[in-house]
């Protein structure tokens, strides 16, 4: 069974500028999570997705992230402008359904902003 | 202060020596999970505790959860290379296996 796929892998772009990360959760899992990871500590997550519908999305810094995920499957993160405190790594999670199965992480996103 | 301490922050080891991590959450439990994650990826599930006293074991990976102490440990026996990375807890405060709150990780590393 394929993991959850994440791309790029590695990002590094300066501040003010945009930068959009994709993830294609496992087959069938319907909940779809976004964590961001600064060096040195614990992932934090930013928003939780149901199919393609917001669980959660209350540490998701609305001014400058948002996320989507039109089809209910793939779904993306995007910076617009990046500050120099986003850089981190951006994992992606995906689990059966909300409150149903663990959650099985990707390779993540390693971003630097310059 | 942080919800959920983990201790120590890192470790270095001897291959082929036991060591314990511990995670300790200031907050009642509805369920404890247990990553690993290697410099530059992705978490790997190592275990899910859920009630207390509970205890599961996978290769020479034991995990237990205190309930009593709102307390989880991870043993790792006669320790290899191949467990050296960061090992991370996560609660499950709200009982919905969702909004995990993770620990800062205890970073793990053996020695030959």
């Amino acid at each position: 069974e394929a993991g959850v796929a994440q791309s790029p892998r590695y990002k590094i772009i300066e501040k003010r500028q945009s930068v959009a990360f994709w993830c294609n959760p496992i087959s069938g899992h319907a909940t779809l999570y976004w964590y961001q990871q600064i060096l040195g500590q614990g992932p934090k997550l930013l928003i939780q997705f149901q199919n393609n519908g917001v669980v959660d999305d209350s540490q998701l810094p609305k001014d400058r992230f948002s996320a989507e995920r039109l089809k209910g499957v793939d779904s993306t993160l995007k910076i617009q402008p990046a500050k120099l405190e986003d850089s981190a790594v951006y994992l992606c999670a995906s689990s059966l359904a909300e409150g149903i199965g663990t959650q099985y992480f990707g390779p993540g996103t390693r971003l630097l902003v310059l | 202060s942080q919800e959920l301490e983990q201790s120590p922050q890192s470790l270095i080891v001897q291959e082929g020596k036991n060591l314990t991590i511990n995670c300790t959450s200031s907050k009642t439990l509805y369920g404890l999970y247990w990553y690993k994650q290697k410099y530059g990826e992705g978490l790997i599930f190592l275990m899910m505790l859920q009630k207390g006293g509970e205890e599961k074991s996978h290769e020479k990976i034991t995990a237990k959860l205190d309930e009593k102490k709102q307390q989880s440990s991870l043993h790792i026996t006669a320790s290899q290379p191949s467990h050296a990375g960061i090992y991370l807890c996560g609660a499950d405060y709200t009982g919905t296996a969702s909004k995990l709150t993770f620990g800062t990780g205890t970073r793990l590393q053996v020695t030959l």
